[in-house]
């Protein structure tokens, strides 16, 4: 089965850049979305297909995609930006829907 | 307003049986593509299954031959009968609406099954 490989936990200052990562065989070849989860809360999905931005998410966050790694960038970072962080793909081989393990995204 | 809300999580012993319902509101359930993933506690989320707006459903490994997914058009909700529960399936349960069959664009608040002795 498909495997997305993520670092546990990021850490950044406020007003810096953060760049979470996301590993797969040729996950270039796939679209990959993002989600965002507070504790206590339900995930919020922040990019799909790669790049795109659902209406409401500010455009300091993007994405990218290419090769085995894709990458949610989050720029301009604030305190309300702490939170678990996870990729997703569906693997179509398998007709599964598959998870990175989350990262931890701590502002200093 | 498009909302989905989870009732029917509790405490189970193993081997028991659980149906959890999802209510949907704002959009037609039975036009999308919706979905269970879950959470154990302090762990990341984990893909359970999937129906199709057609008959089509999809199970992850670990609950095939165990949980059923399911949809009441009349009632525009989602349902996931669990049966022999394990200790390994405690967790928050979220439905959600998959976009285009692939992304998870909204989900309900969640509901807590706990299996347990």
């Amino acid at each position: 089965s498909y495997v997305l490989t993520q670092p546990p936990s990021v850490s950044v200052a406020p007003g810096q850049t953060a760049r979470i990562t996301c590993g797969g065989n040729n996950i270039g070849t796939k679209s990959v979305h993002w989600y965002q989860q507070k504790p206590g809360q339900a995930p919020v999905l922040v990019i799909h297909y790669d790049t795109d931005r659902p209406s409401g998410i500010p455009e300091r966050v993007s994405g990218s995609n290419y090769g085995n790694t894709a990458t949610l960038t989050i720029s301009r970072v604030e305190a309300g930006d702490e939170a678990d962080y996870y990729c997703q793909v569906w693997d179509a081989s398998g007709d599964h829907w598959v998870f990175g393990g989350g990262t931890k995204l701590t502002v200093l | 307003e498009v909302k989905l809300a989870e009732s029917g999580g509790g405490l189970i012993q193993p081997g028991g049986s659980l149906r959890l319902s999802c209510a949907a509101s704002g959009f037609t359930v039975s036009n999308n593509y919706m979905s269970w993933v879950r959470q154990a506690p302090g762990k990341g989320l984990d893909w359970v299954s999937i129906i199709y707006s057609g008959p089509t459903t999809y199970y992850a490994d670990s609950v095939k031959g165990r949980f059923t997914i399911s949809r009441d058009t009349s009632k525009n909700t989602l349902h996931l009968q669990m049966n022999s529960l394990r200790v390994e399936d405690t967790a928050v349960y979220y439905c959600a609406r998959v976009q285009q069959g692939d992304a998870f664009d909204i989900w309900g608040q969640g509901t807590m099954v706990t299996v347990s002795s």
